[in-house]
């Protein structure tokens, strides 16, 4: 079944200790992104992929750090985390983009993660 | 910046029709997509606008003015199943900006 999974789907940490959201997807999509959810603020990206060892900057990617060592997996790492980035945290992933296009946008289940 | 707005919420009866606006305002456009989101669950695809006009796809049509800056989803026929948060992304360069979603309610 074509899927992006995501783990853990729920955690609760306390600040500063560092942690790891996974995220892999078996379609050999090239393209991966990382979103937060918050209410009133709808998904906001975080960072995003276009392939391997390629990563960019969305719109708020402070406190947050990616990799893209494999295709199929785009960790997020949360070096120290902070109250403010208790949320709601997705993975997606599209086919190869076209004409600068993301593609549609499959999306992992959710981690929705707390920090106190 | 990016700006998109859509409105917060919505009510309509079950079998109605209801139309969902999204203005926006951003540095770049390469096109426009609509997401489904129910409660606790993922963003689901419903369309993507590229070029400027109407596409249909079922009960959901979509309608992009790119000189505008303008977009709606149109349900039609509503069901009850059709209640959730309506999301309005613009793609710009593979970065995607979604609006705060617009959350239907189907009454019955």
């Amino acid at each position: 079944e074509a899927q992006v999974t995501q783990n853990p789907r729920y955690l609760i940490t306390v600040t500063g200790k560092k942690l790891t959201v996974t995220c892999s997807q078996n379609m050999n999509h090239e393209y991966m992104s990382w979103y937060r959810q918050d209410p009133g603020l709808g998904l906001r990206q975080i960072y995003y992929s276009m392939n391997v060892e390629v990563t960019d900057k969305g719109d708020v990617p402070e406190g947050y750090k990616v990799s893209r060592k494999e295709k199929r997996n785009f960790p997020l790492i949360l070096e120290s985390p902070s109250p403010n980035q208790t949320s709601l945290y997705f993975c997606a992933s599209s086919p190869p983009p076209q004409n600068k296009n993301t593609g549609e946008l499959f999306f992992g289940e959710g981690s929705r993660l707390t920090v106190l | 910046g990016q700006n998109i707005d859509q409105p917060t919420e919505m009510t309509a009866t079950e079998g109605a029709i209801v139309q969902i606006n999204c203005t926006y305002q951003t540095s770049g456009f390469n096109g426009l997509f609509w997401y489904q989101q129910h409660a606790g669950e993922a963003p689901t695809f419903l369309s993507y606008n590229v070029l400027d006009g109407l596409e249909e796809k079922g009960r959901f049509s979509s309608f992009l003015s790119r000189s505008k800056g303008y977009s709606y989803l149109l349900l039609k026929e509503l069901q009850m199943k059709d209640s959730a948060s309506y999301l309005c992304a613009v793609d710009n360069d593979y970065k995607l900006s979604f609006g705060a979603g617009t959350t239907v309610t189907v009454r019955a």
